[in-house]
């Protein structure tokens, strides 16, 4: 089975600075898609980002980067220029690549100092 | 369109009674997923359907629960006999076919979710 491991309940940044926030993931699959995903409290879920597996290439979105790292199973999001609207719980999530086996995190909850 | 939605928002019921959520998908998305979370945790998955097709169950999904997609656009999520450990939101997603985005694996669009109190 999929795990997905955050392991930082939490972090803060100042605002305008950069913080990376990490996840480990364990799969026997060789295709699949990570995610992270935001959810601000009291708000729906949305996603921020997405990494095809079978990529090299590190996705980026705008202010958000990913380091996608396959053979150590490792997918940290880093946030440049923090801003206020940042502040959220972050989750990393795990999908097979036919939407199966969908596994997320235990989350990461970011504060934004002003 | 405004999104995936989900009714109720909240329910509290008593213990040893029956619930039934709804989730209105958006519409041509012919996935939805049904997941649980529960007070700082991430969400646990507990089913999918492709059309109105039941593709995968979690263990989590216990003969209390069942899921149904009768027609490939709405679902219904119901829980008998409820328990306290059923206490928890209840989320809903929807994503769309490969055709409509060029992937084969497709961003999940979110609903707000329905709490559920079992008292």
């Amino acid at each position: 089975a999929q795990t997905v491991t955050q392991s930082q309940p939490e972090m803060s940044v100042q605002e305008a600075e950069t913080v990376t926030l990490s996840c480990t993931y364990d799969t026997s699959e060789s295709d699949y898609y990570l995610f992270w995903y935001k959810q601000p409290p009291s708000r729906q879920m949305i996603l921020v980002i997405r990494q095809e597996a079978y990529k090299q290439q590190n996705a980026t979105e705008n202010r958000f980067s990913v380091n996608f790292q396959k053979a150590a199973k490792s997918f940290s999001l880093k946030i440049s220029d923090s801003q206020l609207g940042d502040a959220a719980m972050y989750f990393c999530a795990y999908g097979g690549n036919y939407g199966q086996n969908f596994v997320f995190g235990p989350g990461t909850r970011l504060s934004v100092l002003p | 369109d405004t999104g995936v939605s989900q009714n109720p928002r909240h329910k509290i019921t008593k213990r040893g009674q029956n619930v039934t959520f709804r989730c209105d998908p958006i519409s041509e998305h012919n996935r939805l997923y049904w997941y649980r979370q529960t007070l700082g945790q991430g969400p646990e998955f507990l089913t999918y359907f492709q059309n109105e097709a039941q593709l995968e169950k979690s263990r989590l999904l216990s003969d209390r629960f069942s899921a149904e997609r009768p027609k490939g656009s709405f679902s219904t999520l119901e829980i008998q006999r409820t328990e306290q450990g059923d206490s928890a939101m209840y989320l809903c997603a929807s994503s769309p076919p490969p055709a409509l985005s060029g992937s084969s694996y497709n961003e999940q669009f979110f609903g707000p979710g329905t709490r559920l109190t079992v008292l």
